[in-house]
């Protein structure tokens, strides 16, 4: 069965400090995308980065970066210098080549203090 | 271009009554779909249509519920009558069609917070 582990409930780290959000996944399928969504206290849910399970290099963007490892089954997401602004709740969330449907973690509330 | 729109953004309705939540999808987006997060549970897929038809109602949590997508451009979501335990948020998102399942990403309204009294 499918499943998306984010342990952290809440992190909260003060502002400059770099930040790691895990995301552990499970899945049978040998193609599948994993999906980060940001959703700040406005409520909607941002796109942050889909990744394909065949391609398994870290992406970077900005002060953003994801490290997808398939041998733990882990997509992690890495925050460094972090801001005031990146106070969200961040989703991980997985689907299948064979399937529509996204498959949430719980989501990690990040909290960046001044 | 405008994004996944929703309305009403909030709505607060005493239980037994009806509540119809509409989506506008991305422009051009076959595909379109309904979610919700209940208080402090995961965010749980309800349905997706491709176009106007129903491809996954696996999701529905029962026959209260009612999805249509007529003409295949917006989207409503009736709960009749509604219960306690369906305050939450319901999300809807869109995505164009690649034909491979979950290799579309999923554009994200902000969401309707249903509360039932």
């Amino acid at each position: 069965a499918q499943k998306v582990t984010q342990a952290q409930t809440e992190i909260s780290v003060v502002e400059k400090e770099d930040v790691t959000l895990d995301c552990v996944y499970e899945t049978r399928d040998t193609t599948y995308y994993l999906f980060w969504y940001k959703q700040p206290p406005s409520g909607e849910l941002v796109f942050l980065i889909r990744r394909n399970s065949f391609d398994e290099q870290n992406e970077i963007s900005g002060r953003y970066s994801w490290n997808f490892q398939k041998s733990t089954s882990s997509f992690n997401f890495t925050i460094t210098a972090s801001q005031v602004v990146d106070s969200a709740v961040y989703f991980c969330a997985l689907s299948e080549d064979s399937n529509y449907q996204l498959i949430w973690g719980a989501g990690t509330k990040l909290i960046i203090k001044p | 271009e405008a994004g996944v729109t929703q309305f009403p953004s909030h709505s607060v309705i005493e239980k037994g009554q009806t509540v119809t939540l509409r989506c506008d999808p991305i422009s051009g987006h076959d595909n379109l779909y309904w979610y919700r997060r209940v208080m402090g549970k995961e965010i749980k897929f309800l349905l997706h249509f491709v176009k106007e038809s129903k491809q996954d109602e696996s999701g529905m949590p029962n026959n209260r519920f009612l999805a249509e997508r007529t003409g295949g451009t917006y989207s409503t979501l009736k709960v009749q009558p509604a219960e306690l335990e369906d305050s939450g948020v319901y999300f809807c998102a869109s995505s164009q069609d690649s034909g491979r399942g979950g290799t579309d990403t999923q554009y994200f309204g902000p969401g309707t917070r249903l509360t039932v009294l």
